[in-house]
């Protein structure tokens, strides 16, 4: 399968702290792009970093890549309870974008 | 202003049946997708378009038929539904096939 991987699959933390979660992936890639998913909704673009960028920030969200280990993480600095949501990488190739398996977040308040 | 309408957004029928599920982006893009998300959350992709014209068919069954008349719809037709066609199908656009994607709300297919 081309289906990429993130880890953890789930993620429970308080509000306030930092939350990592990882994605790794198998082709090479045009760029790697990270999505939200509130339950019962379509998925929501976060960030996207190209494949010859490293790092990327978007106010409380970091993102770095690094394409010779075929890896990305999104930190999400100083949680809140609104950030409880599926987050998703996904590479894009050609009309081709594929997702990973999603990392379920959990933000007690 | 919805950029990208889905409808239903649920549907509920028995096996055997065939059934349709419309998409419409109202933001000009010339790419449009549609995905399966299944119980697990898995999202995978299903077809892709390009300015009305069948790009992708990533090996999903002959009777899913996806229909675009304009560069504004897609639309997925799906006859003989079986059980395993449950799951909730998202449609997708983008600029490009580089570009972030804006997806519709989804439909909850439930075949009994």
């Amino acid at each position: 399968s081309q289906q990429g991987e993130e880890d953890p699959q789930a993620l429970s933390i308080q509000e306030g702290e930092n939350a990592t979660m990882n994605c790794s992936y198998k082709t090479s890639i045009n760029n790697l792009q990270w999505y939200r998913q509130n339950s019962g909704r379509g998925l929501v673009h976060l960030i996207l970093i190209r494949s010859n960028e490293r790092e990327k920030h978007s106010g409380r969200l970091r993102v770095t890549l690094d394409t010779s280990k075929k890896s990305s993480s999104l930190l999400i600095t100083a949680s809140r309870a609104a950030d409880t949501a599926s987050y998703f990488c996904a590479t894009t190739g050609t009309y081709k974008y594929i997702f990973g398996t999603g990392t379920r977040l959990k933000v007690l308040a | 202003d919805t950029a990208v309408s889905q409808t239903p957004k649920y549907l509920v029928t028995q096996m055997g049946n065939d059934k349709s599920i419309k998409c419409e982006q109202n933001l000009g893009h010339d790419t449009m997708y549609w995905y399966k998300q299944d119980s697990k959350k898995f999202l995978k992709i299903m077809f892709s378009y390009n300015n009305k014209e069948l790009i992708i068919n990533e090996t999903v069954p002959n009777r899913f038929s996806p229909k675009s008349p304009d560069k504004a719809h897609l639309n997925l037709h799906i006859n003989s539904l079986e059980l395993g066609d449950s799951a909730v199908y998202f449609c997708a656009s983008s600029q490009d096939d580089r570009a972030e994607q804006f997806f519709g709300p989804g439909t909850r297919l439930t075949v009994l």
